[in-house]
């Protein structure tokens, strides 16, 4: 079945740094866009970043932009999220999403992954 | 930025109707889509396009969306429909997504 499955996450200090993964399976995964979003303890969900299906394009969210970057091995049906400079307020559980259809941008994010844990102490 | 605004909670009574509302200014000019997250687990998309649904949703859940306001409707309610549910649009002027505030629904 279509899947994604999250990986990395951990406690980190203030000022460090962590790469998350998002495997992927079920699914031709270099025809997919994928997002990161992150969800804070108790808090709403927030986008962070996605890279398009061949990795030309790429976008953050102002809050980790020079901090944060997404790269894909399409080879390894892997996404990843390097993670930089890490601030408190970037303590969350991060999901990797994929985007709603094929090649094109389609706006909305419709498989998620379970989620993996950063907190930063 | 672009801001999404859900009343934080709505209840309602088993089998009968909520609407939760999702504001966006000129929200109507925009594609909307809809997340139900229940506790402990990863959000679903109920909601697409503002008002296809993916296959394997309930017809019960359906959606509108006209000048600043879009709305997510959840007829016939059941106890496992209580969850947050969160609203979604493409900021197209930057190219950010952004997530309304999430609404918390209560089956009394």
């Amino acid at each position: 079945q279509v899947q994604l499955v999250e990986s990395g996450g951990a406690v980190v200090q203030p000022g460090g740094s962590l790469k998350l993964s998002c495997v992927a399976s079920g699914f031709t995964f270099s025809n997919y866009g994928i997002h990161w979003v992150r969800q804070a303890p108790g808090k709403g969900l927030e986008w962070v970043a996605f890279i398009r299906y061949d990795g030309s394009d790429k976008y953050y969210a102002d809050s980790v932009k020079d901090r944060f970057s997404i790269s894909r091995d399409n080879s390894k049906n892997t996404v990843y999220l390097q993670m930089n400079s890490l601030r408190g307020d970037d303590t969350a559980v991060f999901y990797c999403a994929r985007d709603g259809g094929p090649y094109f941008y389609y706006y909305y994010m419709d498989v998620w992954g379970e989620g993996t844990t950063v907190a930063v102490s | 930025s672009y801001v999404l605004t859900q009343p934080p909670s709505v209840s309602v009574a088993p089998g009968q109707t909520a609407s939760i509302s999702c504001g966006g200014n000129k929200i109507g000019s925009k594609s909307v889509h809809w997340y139900q997250q229940k506790p402990g687990q990863a959000p679903v998309l109920v909601v697409y396009d503002d008002s296809d649904r993916p296959s394997g949703i309930p017809e019960r859940f359906s959606g509108s969306n006209s000048e600043n306001t879009a709305t997510l409707t959840i007829s016939r309610v059941e106890a496992g429909d209580e969850a947050d549910y969160y609203c979604q649009v493409w900021h197209s002027s930057d190219h950010r997504y952004v997530f309304g505030t999430g609404t918390k629904v209560t089956v009394l």
